[in-house]
């Protein structure tokens, strides 16, 4: 069975660093690419970048291009999003989810609500 | 950047047909797909390469595309498809970025 299983909540304060994680499982993790979305409280999914665990390629939607990093470890089959300063309007649930190879998202993530507060 | 266009809301009652329009400059060379996301839930997709439903999603879920429009059409709404619907894509640019439209509440009741 595919799985990908995030990290737990996390509360932070402004200027703070993170990174949260996405396990995979069930199936080839370097064979796939992962995708972050973020979604706003209240608000839409917005794509934010893929990477291809096999090679460690990444892509970054232009508006969150500078502003997080995208890494994995294929020996753990994990996937990461990080901030090196974080803001209050980066509070919002993030979602991993898997790439079929013609670019949609098969399998989702539980999410991962971030807070920044100070 | 690219955009897709969605209408913020639609509202239908129960047993009626709603359609949710996705408006994208490269649809007509590009595939939409719709996620159906309901509160406090991961999205959940509904339709894939225009059309085409995934096993376990219901017959009254279709989708169609036109130049540049896809539209998701729920035939006999149900309470239980209130949610919100996302439209899903990517530009022609072949850089392996995508983009998810703006979000359709539907209510029905």
């Amino acid at each position: 069975e595919v799985q990908l299983v995030q990290s737990g909540a996390e509360v932070k304060k402004p200027g703070e660093s993170l990174k949260i994680s996405c396990k995979g499982s069930g199936y080839s993790f370097t064979s796939y690419w992962i995708g972050w979305v973020r979604q706003m409280p209240g608000k839409g999914l917005e794509w934010m970048g893929i990477i291809y665990p096999g090679d460690s390629d990444t892509r970054y939607s232009p508006s969150f291009q500078g502003q997080v990093t995208i890494s994995a470890d294929k020996s753990i089959s994990t996937a990461y999003l990080q901030w090196s300063s974080l803001k209050a309007s980066d509070t919002a649930m993030y979602y991993c989810a898997r790439l079929v190879a013609s670019g949609w998202l098969d399998y989702w993530g539980q999410g991962t609500l971030v807070t920044v507060s100070s | 950047s690219y955009e897709l266009t969605q209408p913020p809301s639609v509202s239908v009652s129960p047993g009626q047909t709603a359609r949710i329009t996705c408006s994208g400059d490269a649809l007509p060379k590009k595939y939409a797909y719709w996620y159906q996301q309901k509160s406090g839930q991961a999205p959940v997709l509904v339709i894939y390469e225009d059309s085409k439903r995934p096993s376990g999603i219901p017959e009254r879920f279709s989708g169609s595309s036109s130049g540049t429009m896809a539209t998701l059409t729920i035939s006999g709404a149900q309470v239980e498809d209130e949610a919100d619907y996302y439209c899903y894509s990517t530009d022609s640019s072949g850089n392996h970025s995508w983009v998810f439209g703006g979000g359709t509440k539907l209510t029905v009741l």
